[in-house]
């Protein structure tokens, strides 16, 4: 039981290229998250999933895409990377939703990007 | 104003003090109150998890919740070295029948000296 896996761990990138994250969970977990960590603004949300084929924007969506084409995996996808993006990226998944007795997140191990 | 307002930090005790780590809040609608423990280049784990107002204990943690002053607390008796990570509070909401909503603190940064 692997948990949350977040491939790759580390990536450096050039303004305007592009990049996808991915995350995988083997703990049949309905919810999926994408957070960014900057220091002294703690962890923000990106985007999130309610499960496979649907996914809604969070607190910081401007720059990244989606997809949850199957339920384990949760993608994260920048067109043209910016300065501005240089961050630590965290994938987690959650049994049930926020706000409910069993939604503890799970959070993988981060993926920490550079863009320069 | 953020929603969620974490006392900043860094905090240096030595080994085996007590330590109290705090969060404000202005969002009345959170119900679900929430510590994580991230140690340095690791995700974060869940430490303790509290509904409604009251304290729970864990061991050597001890979560404490009052909604009427909108303030959570986390109380470490007995520090140790392995203590010292960044410590995360988190809140949590239904905002919908399909989604909830998650707010996190910045983190304070805890070192337990020997």
């Amino acid at each position: 039981n692997a948990g949350v896996t977040q491939t790759p761990k580390f990536r450096v990138l050039k303004t305007g290229q592009s990049m996808t994250l991915l995350c995988a969970q083997d703990m049949n977990h309905e919810y999926m998250y994408w957070y960014r960590q900057d220091p002294g603004m703690g962890l923000r949300l990106i985007h999130y999933s309610v499960g496979e084929g649907t996914t809604a924007k969070g607190e910081v969506p401007d720059g990244y895409n989606v997809s949850r084409l199957k339920k384990q995996n949760f993608l994260l996808g920048l067109e043209s990377a910016a300065p501005s993006q240089t961050s630590v990226y965290f994938c987690a998944s959650s049994y049930s939703r926020a706000g409910t007795r069993t939604d503890t997140q799970y959070f993988g191990p981060g993926t920490r990007l550079t863009v320069l | 104003q953020k929603e969620v307002e974490q006392d900043p930090g860094p905090l240096s005790v030595p080994e085996g003090a007590i330590v109290s780590l705090n969060c404000t809040y202005s969002n009345s609608a959170f119900q679900y109150f929430m510590w994580y423990r991230q140690y340095s280049r690791k995700g974060p784990e869940l430490l303790m998890y509290t509904y409604s107002s009251g304290n729970k204990e864990d061991g050597r943690f001890t979560a404490q919740v009052d909604k009427s002053s909108k303030y959570i607390s986390l109380f470490i008796r007995d520090s140790q070295p392995s203590d010292s990570a960044t410590y995360l509070c988190a809140m949590s909401a239904i905002i919908n029948t399909n989604a909830g909503k998650s707010t996190f603190g910045d983190g304070t940064t805890l070192t337990v000296k020997p």
